[in-house]
C-alpha cells in the first residue's frame, strides 16, 4: 500500500517568513495530492490540492509543487501570519482503479507555529 | 457547498457501552464516506470505507464486528463502536466525497472518551 512520509514534524517561523513542508510517497499509482490544515480539536480543512498532470499550483499565499519522478510534493506558504499556525497534513491517493481507489493516506503531520 | 455534519461532537460513557456516531453530507450526495481515527498528536488513520448500499471495506487491523458501519443513504453513514473500552477512546472523523474524483470533506469529528 501507499506510504507517505512528511517533514518536518514541527516548524517554527517568524511572521512574514515563508514555510515549506515536504512529503514523499511510495505508490507510483498515486495521482491526487491534497493538503489539509487542522486546528486543535477541529476538522481537517482542504487548503490546496494537486493532480499528477500538473507540476505546480498556486492559490494566493499557498502553493504546492509536485515531482512525480522523485515521488515528492511540497507545500509552500509565503508571508506567514499567526493564524496560519496549525497542523498541516499531506495526503496521497490513486484516483482511479485498484483497491485503494479514493483512499487517502496521510503524512504524519507538521505542527506549524508562526510567531508574531 | 460540501458541508459534512458529524454528531455527536463529544461522548463520555462507561466501558461496555455501545456508541453510535452519525455522519451526514448536508448539501451533496456522497457515494463514498470514510471513517478515520485520530489519536492525540497523531495523523488520521483510515478505518474503513463506506459505500452507499453495500458493505463497508475495513482496513487491516480494524475489527469489523467492533466498528459497525452502515451507509443506508447517499447522505448518511453511521459508525457504531460496540462494547467500547478505554482503549477505544479517540477522535473519530468522517469524510465524504461526491465521487472518488472529488476532494474529501471532513466532519467536525467526535471525541469519544470511555471511562
Amino acid at each position: 500500500g501507499e506510504n507517505v512520509e512528511q517533514h518536518p514534524s514541527t516548524l517554527s517561523v517568524q511572521e512574514g517568513d515563508s514555510a515549506v513542508i515536504k512529503c514523499t510517497y511510495s505508490d507510483s499509482a498515486s495521482n491526487y495530492f491534497p493538503w489539509y490544515k487542522q486546528e486543535l480539536g477541529k476538522r481537517p480543512q482542504l487548503i490546496i490540492d494537486i493532480r499528477s498532470n500538473v507540476g505546480e499550483k498556486k492559490d494566493q499565499r499557498i502553493a504546492v509543487t509536485l515531482n512525480k519522478t522523485a515521488k515528492h510534493f511540497s507545500l509552500h506558504i509565503t508571508e506567514t501570519q499567526p493564524e496560519d499556525s496549525a497542523v498541516y497534513f499531506c495526503a496521497a491517493t490513486p484516483e482511479a482503479g485498484g483497491t485503494s481507489y479514493g483512499k487517502l493516506t496521510f503524512g504524519q503531520g507538521t505542527i506549524l507555529t508562526v510567531h508574531p | 457547498g460540501a458541508v459534512v455534519s458529524q454528531h455527536p461532537s463529544w461522548v463520555i460513557c462507561k466501558s461496555g457501552t455501545s456508541v453510535k456516531i452519525e455522519c451526514r453530507s448536508l448539501d451533496f450526495q456522497a457515494t463514498t464516506m470514510f471513517w478515520y481515527r485520530q489519536f492525540p498528536k497523531q495523523s488520521l488513520m483510515l478505518m474503513a470505507t463506506s459505500n452507499e448500499g453495500s458493505k463497508a471495506t475495513y482496513e487491516q487491523g480494524v475489527e469489523k464486528d467492533k466498528f459497525l458501519i452502515n451507509h443506508a443513504s447517499l447522505t448518511l453513514s453511521t459508525l457504531t463502536v460496540t462494547s467500547a473500552h478505554p482503549e477505544d477512546s479517540s477522535f473519530y472523523i468522517c469524510s465524504a466525497s461526491r465521487d472518488s474524483h472529488q476532494p474529501q470533506h471532513f466532519g467536525d469529528g467526535t471525541r469519544l472518551s470511555i471511562l
